[in-house]
Formats: C-alpha cells, sequence, structure tokens
C-alpha cells in the first residue's frame, strides 16, 4: 500500500514569493491534515480535512496561508507571500483508524 | 486544553543499554495515545498506539509503552537499543481525530 506522498521534498524560495506544497494521501482515508514543524519541536496543527471540508483550521495564517482539498483527495498548502518565519517542515498527514505521515516538505526562506 | 509533555528534551544512552523515555499528558477523557518516531530528513513513523484494553502494547522495532491511567503517562521502553535507533521520538495523544503531539525527545546512541 502507497504511503502519503508530498511533493516537493525542499524548496527554497525568497521572502514575498509564493509557494504551493501538495499532498496525496493513503486511498480510503477520508481526514487529511497539514502540520508546521519547526526545527527541535513537534508538529502543529495548521488545518484538518474531512472529505473536501476544512472542519479545523483555527490555527491556519489565514492572511497569507491558504489550503484546498479539491475532490476529498489531494490537497494543496499555499503560501503567499512568504516570510522568513515561515521556513519549517510542513508535513502532511492522512488517517483512518490510525494517522500516518509523509516525508514532508523543507522549506527555507531567505 | 489537552498537553502532551515529554521532560527530557535529549537523552544519551550506549548501545544495548535499556532505554525509557518519557510522556506524560493532559486530557479529560480516556486517551488514545501514540509514540511516533522521526529519523532526520523523514516524516514520522508509528512505533505503537494505544486505544483500549491491556495498558502494555507492543510496537515495532522491539518498542514497547505502558499506559498508566493514574499518573496519566505513556511511557515508550525498549530493553536493548541498537545504533540505528537514533532518531526524534514524539509522543502523541487523540481526541476525536485532533491530535495534539509533545515537544519530543531526541536519542543519541553511543557505540
Amino acid at each position: 500500500e502507497a504511503g502519503v506522498v508530498q511533493s516537493p521534498r525542499y524548496k527554497i524560495i525568497e521572502k514575498k514569493q509564493p509557494v504551493a506544497f501538495w499532498c496525496n494521501p493513503i486511498s480510503g482515508h477520508n481526514t487529511l491534515y497539514w502540520y508546521r514543524q519547526n526545527l527541535g519541536q513537534g508538529p502543529e496543527l495548521l488545518i484538518r480535512y474531512e472529505n473536501e471540508e476544512a472542519v479545523d483550521d483555527s490555527q491556519l495564517p489565514k492572511d497569507r496561508f491558504s489550503a484546498e482539498r479539491l475532490k476529498g483527495v489531494d490537497s494543496t498548502l499555499k503560501i503567499q507571500p512568504a516570510e522568513l518565519g515561515d521556513s519549517a517542515v510542513y508535513l502532511c498527514a492522512s488517517a483512518g483508524e490510525t494517522q500516518y505521515f509523509g516525508p514532508g516538505t523543507r522549506l527555507l526562506v531567505l | 486544553a489537552q498537553s502532551v509533555t515529554q521532560p527530557d528534551i535529549h537523552i544519551t544512552v550506549s548501545e544495548g543499554a535499556s532505554l525509557e523515555l518519557r510522556c506524560n499528558y493532559s486530557y479529560g477523557a480516556t486517551p488514545y495515545l501514540f509514540w511516533y518516531v522521526q529519523s532526520p530528513g523523514q516524516g514520522l513513523q508509528l512505533l505503537l498506539k494505544y486505544f483500549s484494553g491491556d495498558t502494555l502494547v507492543q510496537g515495532i522495532k522491539g518498542f514497547e509503552a505502558e499506559f498508566k491511567r493514574s499518573q496519566s503517562s505513556f511511557n515508550l521502553r525498549k530493553p536493548s537499543v541498537h545504533w540505528s535507533d537514533a532518531a526524534e521520538y514524539f509522543c502523541a495523544v487523540a481526541y476525536g481525530q485532533n491530535f495534539v503531539f509533545g515537544p519530543g525527545t531526541r536519542l543519541s546512541v553511543l557505540p
């Protein structure tokens, strides 16, 4: 069974530029998460989807971050414009009974 | 609010020694508890989980964890550590489909 797929794995951009991350969850998993993980810390939830509906986006900085999950499968997380403090690893996870993580996208904003 | 604490930021053990990583949680109801491991540059891999039943749960790679309700703890153990176990370990508690992660414990293994 394929795991959670994320791309790109690494991204380096200059501040004020836009960036997008893509996630393909495990087949059949209705719940999808986006987390941000800063260096030396645990993952922090940005947004959770149940199918195509965002059911928890309270921690998503909505002035610059946006996400979508069209058709309740793949999801995209976007940052526009990026700031220096956005440098982190962005993790996607999907869940049935248990949550499984993708490898993450490591973002560096210069 | 739900929270997870991992009191040890960094632990160093010798290869072959036993290991215990501590995890305490704050949650009003019966928790679902998890341990994940993260190697450098990788995502989080599930080691084991506790939903209900036997309070001692077995996981992959020879790890086990014990749920103690009276102490609000879910400590991870391994009887003999291998050099490949060096990584970051995260404890997590789930309420519904929401997960809260601890800050992690970094494990170093001496040859």
